[in-house]
């Protein structure tokens, strides 16, 4: 699985959209790339993911550059209880027997100032 | 209406002791998962499992052992409990249906084990 990097924090104020970033240039044709967050003293929680094209959910947008090298989660309006630990993951997803699991990362630190 | 549920929430307990702990998931996924977080935050998959294959990661010690009595359940045995034992451990499960969604995982509360 491709390498990511992350900022390892981040600031932003309620309301705004938090743009959180990930390198992953070393990212291969197949690899899908996956966001996670985890809020403290919780599991971690499923965001998105996408391969290519631009996704949106009700939580989030993905925005893959064209290169696939970097990509950026965007929580529209962020809220206090957007702050927690956001990881970016790169996998190619199971292709044979049982998965791997999850190589977490150290993730980003976002702090929702109110 | 809770998707993947772990008990017991807090489990603290003598060193050389055995204990278990149980997960089930109710969102009809194919396989389960158990992580373990510690003091650092770093969390690191111990072990995955579908009805089919279980995969170990190496660096996990042979006292841990996963037990799955059915599909929605898959338990985390420890036998003889060492200090450095102490941790988070998280179980979780994702759907198997196509393989981008393997990495789809949801995760439970967590247990928070502390070893005396």
């Amino acid at each position: 699985d491709a390498k990511t990097t992350q900022p390892t924090s981040m600031d932003c104020a309620e309301g705004r959209a938090a743009n959180l970033p990930c390198n992953h240039s070393t990212i291969s044709g197949n690899e899908y790339v996956y966001w996670y967050r985890q809020i403290h003293s919780q599991g971690p929680q499923y965001i998105i993911h996408g391969l290519k094209n631009n996704e949106t959910n009700e939580m989030a947008s993905l925005i893959i550059t064209e290169d696939r090298k970097s990509s950026t989660l965007i929580l529209p309006h962020a809220t206090l209880r957007d702050t927690a630990v956001y990881y970016c993951i790169v996998r190619t997803g199971y292709s044979g027997g049982g998965a791997d699991g999850l190589t977490f990362g150290k993730g980003t630190h976002l702090i929702i100032q109110p | 209406d809770t998707a993947v549920s772990q008990t017991p929430k807090y489990l603290v307990t003598q060193m050389g002791n055995d204990k278990s702990i149980k997960c089930e998931q109710n969102l009809g996924h194919d396989t389960m998962y158990w992580y373990k977080q510690d003091s650092k935050k770093f969390l690191k998959i111990m072990f995955s499992y579908n009805n089919k294959e279980l995969i170990i990661n190496e660096t996990v010690p042979n006292r841990f052992s996963p037990k799955s009595p059915d599909k929605a359940h898959l338990n985390l045995h420890i036998n003889s409990l060492e200090l450095g034992d102490s941790a988070v451990y998280f179980c979780a499960s994702s759907p198997t249906s196509q393989i981008h969604l393997r990495e789809t995982q949801y995760f439970g509360p967590g247990t928070r084990l502390l070893v005396l």
